[in-house]
């Protein structure tokens, strides 16, 4: 079976401070990674994805992943964050299979204070 | 982009009761859609797939007969928790694909129920 571990529950950053958030994954196989988010009172939204090709995927607002597959890892990083970053960030696995099911890991708080 | 709705937003009820929870894809139509639940402070865990016309398929470990899914129309899927019990409290939250794929799901505002 498949999951996810994001070691940080909650981070407290300034202004203009780098972030990292970390995601590792548990699966054997061919996976496709994601990095959600929610911000304050809104949905959950596709912040973005991997699939295949480069390892180092660019989403939306200047974040970006990396798949590290010896790692397992699909860490989220910005290098400058701004207070309208404060959300709730999710990571999540998929085996790149047919079967549909996103396993989502338990979210990371993220408060930038002004 | 793709709306989502859930309705209604929160509901308490009485145990032993029956709640639905509606999710409608505003502006998309919607092959498939995802029902998923959250506790405090856990993840999201899939609960059951449904495909517009067809049986939902469900995730090891949830009740069919207790978390019964209709998606009759290709913007409304209906999840109804039967029979509630203060365990069933929880967060709801439900997806849409146009696609057909999780990939490109689209997530409703969840529901928070509560069963006292």
């Amino acid at each position: 079976a498949q999951s996810v571990s994001q070691h940080n529950h909650h981070v407290i950053l300034s202004e203009a401070a780098s972030l990292e958030l970390g995601c590792n994954y548990s699966y054997g196989g061919t996976v496709n990674l994601f990095w959600y988010v929610q911000y304050p009172g809104q949905h959950l939204q596709l912040l973005l994805k991997y699939f295949s090709g480069d390892p180092l995927v660019k989403g939306i607002k200047g974040f970006e992943a990396e798949f590290i597959k010896s790692k397992f890892s699909f860490n989220l990083r910005k290098p400058s964050v701004q207070w309208s970053d404060t959300a709730e960030y999710f990571c999540a696995v998929k085996n790149s299979g047919g079967y549909q099911k996103v396993t989502f890991g338990t979210g990371t708080k993220l408060q930038v204070i002004p | 982009g793709a709306v989502v709705s859930q309705h209604p937003s929160w509901v308490i009820c009485k145990s032993g009761t029956s709640v639905k929870i509606e999710c409608r894809s505003l502006d998309f139509q919607a092959t498939t859609m995802f029902w998923y639940r959250q506790f405090p402070k856990q993840s999201l865990m899939l609960m059951a797939t449904s495909n517009e016309g067809s049986k939902a398929t469900y995730e090891q470990g949830v009740e069919k007969d207790k978390f019964l899914i209709n998606h009759a129309s290709l913007t409304l899927s209906t999840l109804t928790v039967t029979s509630a019990h203060p365990e069933d409290s929880s967060f709801y939250i439900c997806s849409a694909s146009s696609s057909g794929r999780v990939e490109t799901q689209y997530f409703g505002p969840g529901t928070r129920l509560t069963v006292l």
